[in-house]
């Protein structure tokens, strides 16, 4: 079975573009995650999504936003693009319904989207 | 919210040597306590995880122990290989599966 997918792997925008990072979660998995890890630092929780319904959102500003399709895909929207946007955005898919079941199990993470922001 | 802080940033072992890494949360609500392996270039992997109802878990050559009370748990590598290399994040739960990462351990195990 394939792992989460994400795309692209790498790219590289300018300040005030806009960037659309997209994510397959595993078949079968219902919840998606995103996740951004700037160079040196932990994953920051930005996005939770299941059954097509926000169920979580970091403290990010309104630039990010974020929606989930019939097929559970995944899309991440970033406007407006700051230096400090620059990072590897994580997707994540789990079996798990959240909302604050117990019983999510474990995040399996795809290799990112590398978004570099000159 | 939740805060998650593991130390040390650093820590360098020589080969078969044992290696510790720390974590402290803020939130007693918090019930899952996965630990992650990222090698440089590469995704988070989950490596063991622990929940509240569990004191200690152990995988081969890794265990996780939990302190609710203390709100602190650790990761515990014996007999470290070159392999284990890598840096290595913590992370606590919120509501539902969002997870608070602490900064991560960059272990390096010397030949």
């Amino acid at each position: 079975d394939a792992g989460v997918t994400q795309s692209p792997t790498h790219l590289i925008k300018t300040r005030g573009q806009q960037v659309t990072l997209r994510c397959s979660p595993i078949s079968g998995h219902k919840s998606v995650s995103w996740y951004q890890q700037v160079l040196g630092q932990g994953p920051q929780f930005i996005f939770q999504y299941y059954e097509k319904e926000e169920r979580g959102r970091g403290n990010f500003p309104d630039r990010f936003s974020a929606r989930q399709f019939p097929n559970y895909s995944s899309e991440l929207n970033v406007n407006a693009l700051l230096l400090g946007d620059s990072a590897l955005y994580l997707c994540a898919s789990s079996r798990g319904q959240g909302g604050g079941s117990f019983d999510t199990g474990e995040l399996f993470f795809g290799e990112g989207s590398r978004l570099t922001v000159l | 919210g939740e805060n998650v802080e593991q130390h040390p940033s650093t820590l360098s072992v020589q080969e078969g040597d044992s290696a510790v890494i720390k974590c402290t949360y803020s939130d007693s609500a918090s019930n899952y306590f996965p630990w992650y392996k990222q090698e440089l270039g590469k995704r988070p992997q989950l490596i063991i995880d622990i929940r509240s109802n569990v004191g200690e878990k152990k995988d081969q050559r890794i265990a996780v122990t939990l302190n609710k009370t203390a709100k602190h748990f650790s990761l515990h590598i014996t007999e470290t290989q070159p392999e284990d290399s890598a840096v290595y994040f913590c992370a606590a739960n919120n509501a539902g599966n969002m997870l608070t990462f602490g900064g991560g351990t960059r272990l390096m195990v010397k030949p």
